[in-house]
């Protein structure tokens, strides 16, 4: 069974405030990505990569960066972070062979920022 | 603009019916099609996917009907269980990319 975890599950932030979320995969998997799931928005894509040292812009990455410092470990940093971003954040890894393949979630992080 | 669309955000079914979500796509060059069944407090999990070579995919009592034509597809759950009870997220992507597209998901509740 393929694992992604996450850390930290839930954070509370300030206005302004720096963040950073964890996590790794011990699947092998090339692809990683950077998911936030808002109610009426479903799941939408911030940021992805193939690989270490790679980084891919998602479809909102506004207000977010992220780096892959390794095939196991993919960050995302808030370095501003405002209550828009207050939302539940998901990783996923992917793709141990050809596109498209089955996106493997982690449990999810919950982010307040007040 | 929305490429995958879900037509249901929430949907109600009595315990033993068919649950029946619906979606559709715009992009002509999708070509796989996951669906993705979420329980409160977990990530996302791949429940059952197509390919648009196929019109139908069974797996026990999950089934995807897909029209290419008309490009939408369907997933069906026959004799719900409570346990079904989730929100299903229909996804699209086509071959030759790693990124996949979410629709904003159909949330389930099966009475009993």
């Amino acid at each position: 069974e393929a694992a992604v975890t996450q850390s930290p599950r839930n954070k509370v932030t300030v206005t302004g405030g720096n963040v950073t979320l964890s996590c790794r995969q011990t699947n092998s998997h090339n692809y990683m990505y950077w998911y936030r799931q808002d109610t009426g928005h479903g799941l939408r894509l911030i940021h992805y990569s193939y690989g270490a040292g790679n980084l891919q812009i998602g479809d909102v990455p506004d207000g977010y960066k992220a780096t892959r410092t390794t095939q196991e470990d993919f960050f995302l940093l808030l370095e501003l972070a405002s209550p828009s971003q207050t939302s539940l954040y998901f990783c996923a890894s992917s793709g141990a062979g050809g596109a498209p393949d089955t996106q493997y979630f982690g449990p999810g992080t919950r982010l307040l920022v007040l | 603009q929305q490429q995958v669309r879900q037509s249901s955000q929430s949907l109600t079914v009595w315990e033993g019916e068919t649950a029946i979500l619906n979606c559709s796509y715009e992009n002509s060059a999708f070509d796989y099609f996951p669906w993705y069944q979420q329980f409160p407090g977990e990530g996302p999990a791949l429940l059952i996917a197509i390919r648009s070579v196929s019109d139908k995919k069974e797996d026990g009592r999950f089934t995807i009907f897909f029209n290419k034509r008309e490009k939408n597809l369907s997933l069906h759950i026959k004799d719900s269980q409570p346990g079904d009870s989730a929100t299903y997220f229909c996804a699209a992507s086509d071959t030759n990319a790693y990124k996949v597209i979410f629709g904003k998901g159909t949330h389930l509740h099966v009475l009993p």
